[in-house]
């Protein structure tokens, strides 16, 4: 268990609304990320965060921002959430080792746009 | 940039036969492997991973991987399956000087029938 704590872990929302998914995490690490997975595609990086408001962008950020004020916590919001935002969204914590670097994930944020 | 190709995407396989998930990736440099497994409307949870050191192996619930340089494969094995490892299964990669972005493959259903 790597700490990780993501809200809602359920939502339907309607085309055009703003949301917002909530990354938590209890122990300090410095690299955060969202991912979205979708049939087919597996997981796919939206944007990540090197340390509080540092962001970058991943392979599919258009739609997206995300901002990251307080270490343990990583927003990722939809401005206006479209149907091809349906996904399942993960967030996730990279953990380093001696070896290397090991990446956790949470439970997942099941989104629905109608 | 570093890209992962997961052969199969459903293996069938009756119980307490032996299965193979293939993985095979590609990288200019020296890579970091794991296996994710996530069971339905589960989250993603570390099956093994692959640092440095012995390439063999061996993860949890029975699971094992070699990772082979010259074939660029990172391959996953179990000699007799159970129902309880229905699930999906994803292989990826990390750039070791570049640790903490993970790429994914588009996922393999292990689908384990009586």
């Amino acid at each position: 268990d790597a700490g990780i704590t993501q809200s809602p872990r359920h939502k339907v929302t309607e085309t055009g609304t703003p949301v917002t998914l909530r990354c938590h995490q209890t122990e300090n690490h410095r690299y955060m990320y969202w991912y979205r997975q979708d049939p087919g595609h597996g997981l796919r990086l939206i944007h990540y965060s090197y340390g509080v408001k540092d962001t970058d962008k991943g392979e599919v950020s258009d739609g997206y921002s995300v901002s990251r004020s307080k270490t343990e916590d990583f927003l990722l919001t939809l401005e206006s959430a479209t149907s091809s935002q349906t996904s399942v969204y993960f967030c996730a914590i990279s953990e380093m080792g001696p070896s290397g670097n090991t990446i956790y994930f949470g439970e997942g944020s099941w989104l629905t746009v109608v | 940039a570093q890209s992962v190709t997961q052969l199969d995407s459903q293996v069938p396989v009756f119980e307490e036969a032996p299965v193979e998930l293939r993985c095979n990736y590609s990288s200019s440099v020296s890579v970091y492997l794991f296996w994710y497994v996530q069971y339905p409307n589960q989250g993603l949870q570390l099956l093994l991973k692959y640092l440095s050191g012995s390439t063999l192996v061996k993860g949890i619930n029975g699971f094992e991987a070699e990772f082979n340089k010259s074939q660029t494969s990172f391959h996953l094995r179990k000699p007799s399956v159970h129902i309880s490892d229905t699930a999906e299964y994803f292989c990826a990669v990390s750039e070791a000087d570049a640790g903490n972005m993970l790429t994914f493959g588009g996922g393999t259903r292990l689908m384990v029938k009586p």
